[in-house]
């Protein structure tokens, strides 16, 4: 299995807070990607990061933002947490975007 | 818009039976990928082409380029296939992949 690993697997927390989700690979892989997960949506992009530094928005990117100071950790951050972005979120990796990606187990966000 | 298509949205065979599920894409890409995803669990990568076919035990996937589709067909279906599974593209443009919404397939013993 490749090396990726999602922080937390399952967080709750209240509407108006701050929240960040942690993704972490241990195989070098230059893209790293965000998804969130719906109902009748399927995956649906939020940020990616093609490098150190290097990041851009996906499709539902408004409320989120990342960051990326290390090839292995890529962060995702809720300034405001609202109900409409409980969801489930996936971190993915690849290295190009070419090649195979590979997913973490996901996060189960729940904003209440 | 969907960059990505499938169907059947769902789907219960019995065990045994053979398997097809398909994929249209509107893009241009680079490479298709199919993913299963188990109820609860992760997201696994079964497949990526970028032309042709590939077997990987029961499991067949092919694209059509010309045509812009992919099928993925499991033959002698087991329960333990029951899962969704995704459809992905490559865009050849950009970084990022397109999703397709899945396909829910029950088999039944």
């Amino acid at each position: 299995d490749a090396g990726i690993t999602q922080s937390p697997r399952h967080k709750v927390t209240e509407t108006g807070t701050p929240v960040t989700l942690r993704c972490h690979q241990t195989e070098n892989h230059r893209y790293m990607y965000w998804y969130r997960q719906d109902p009748g949506h399927g995956l649906r992009l939020i940020h990616y990061s093609y490098g150190v530094k290097d990041t851009d928005k996906g499709e539902v990117s408004d409320g989120y933002s990342v960051s990326r100071s290390k090839t292995e950790d890529f962060l995702l951050t809720l300034e405001s947490a609202t109900s409409s972005q409980t969801s489930v979120y996936f971190c993915a990796i690849s290295e190009s975007r070419a090649t195979e990606a590979f997913f973490g187990q996901g996060t189960r966000l729940t904003v209440v | 818009k969907n960059e990505v298509e499938q169907s059947p949205q769902n789907l219960t065979a019995q065990e045994g039976e053979f398997i097809t599920i398909n994929c249209s894409y509107s893009v241009g890409i680079s490479a298709l990928h199919w993913l299963q995803q188990h109820p609860g669990g992760g997201i696994v990568s079964l497949f990526m082409l970028s032309s042709g076919k590939k077997k990987h035990g029961r499991l067949i996937a092919t694209i059509n380029i010309q045509e812009k589709h992919s099928s993925l067909h499991i033959t002698a279906s087991h329960p333990r296939d029951s899962a969704v599974y995704i459809c992905a593209v490559s865009s050849n443009t950009g970084n990022q992949f397109y999703f397709g919404t899945g396909t829910s397939l029950t088999v039944i013993p």
